[in-house]
């Protein structure tokens, strides 16, 4: 079955370091990925949008790369603040396509002054 | 004005009772979707609309259904709750294939006694 995966503990970082975040899936051949961030009680918001034939994608102090041979996006934010404290979610469109989206269970980022 | 709107944001039931969560949007999309977000779950597809005459089941459909009345109108209800269906409510909107930005509203926390 698809799945994808997401390190479910917090990652805790200074400020001005570079977080790191991982989504790994599996029987998933997808033609995008996305990242989205979520915080506490709100609704998850679209960060970014990597395409299969696309290595690498930036916006701002947002990087996301996209290797389809490991199964594996990674998600940077360069300069970390406090404000970048949240839950970040990778998703991946379903199988069976039509803009379904199946979503990882999220990482929480913790970015310490 | 949020561009996709959820009522109520809270509420609270007892096992049995009938309820509808309401979701509006004024982004123009054609297609609409309900999430349930459980701790450690991540979120899950309930039910999805591509237009108002094409509704689909999700992957955890049982004990909802839904009502699109208008392109901008998607609701979800209850038919008879229970406690297990205590979690996080989430509508989303996305626009046509090409465009796979999935637009969520603000969720609706609903617990059920």
């Amino acid at each position: 079955s698809q799945k994808i995966e997401q390190n479910s503990e917090a990652l805790n970082i200074q400020e001005g370091k570079t977080a790191t975040l991982t989504c790994n899936y599996t029987n998933y051949s997808p033609a995008y990925l996305q990242w989205y961030r979520q915080d506490p009680g709100r609704g998850p918001v679209f960060l970014l949008l990597i395409r299969e034939n696309e290595k690498e994608k930036r916006k701002e102090r947002l990087k996301v790369t996209f290797d389809t041979t490991l199964k594996q996006s990674l998600f940077h934010i360069t300069a970390s603040q406090p404000a970048d404290s949240a839950t970040y979610l990778c998703a991946l469109p379903m199988n069976t396509g039509f803009q379904k989206l199946v979503f990882g269970t999220g990482t929480r980022l913790l970015v310490s002054p | 004005d949020a561009d996709v709107t959820q009522t109520p944001r809270n509420r609270i039931t007892k096992t049995g009772k009938r309820i509808m969560l309401e979701c509006s949007q004024t982004k123009g999309h054609d297609r609409m979707y309900w999430y349930r977000q459980d701790p450690g779950l991540g979120l899950r597809l309930i039910y999805y609309s591509f237009d108002v005459k094409d509704i689909n089941k999700g992957e955890i459909s049982d004990g909802y259904s839904v009502s699109r009345q208008a392109q901008a109108k998607f609701s979800l209800s209850l038919e008879s709750a229970i406690p297990n269906q205590t979690a996080l409510y989430f509508c989303a909107t996305s626009d046509k294939i090409g465009r796979e930005t999935q637009y969520f509203g603000p969720g609706t926390r609903l617990l059920v006694l």
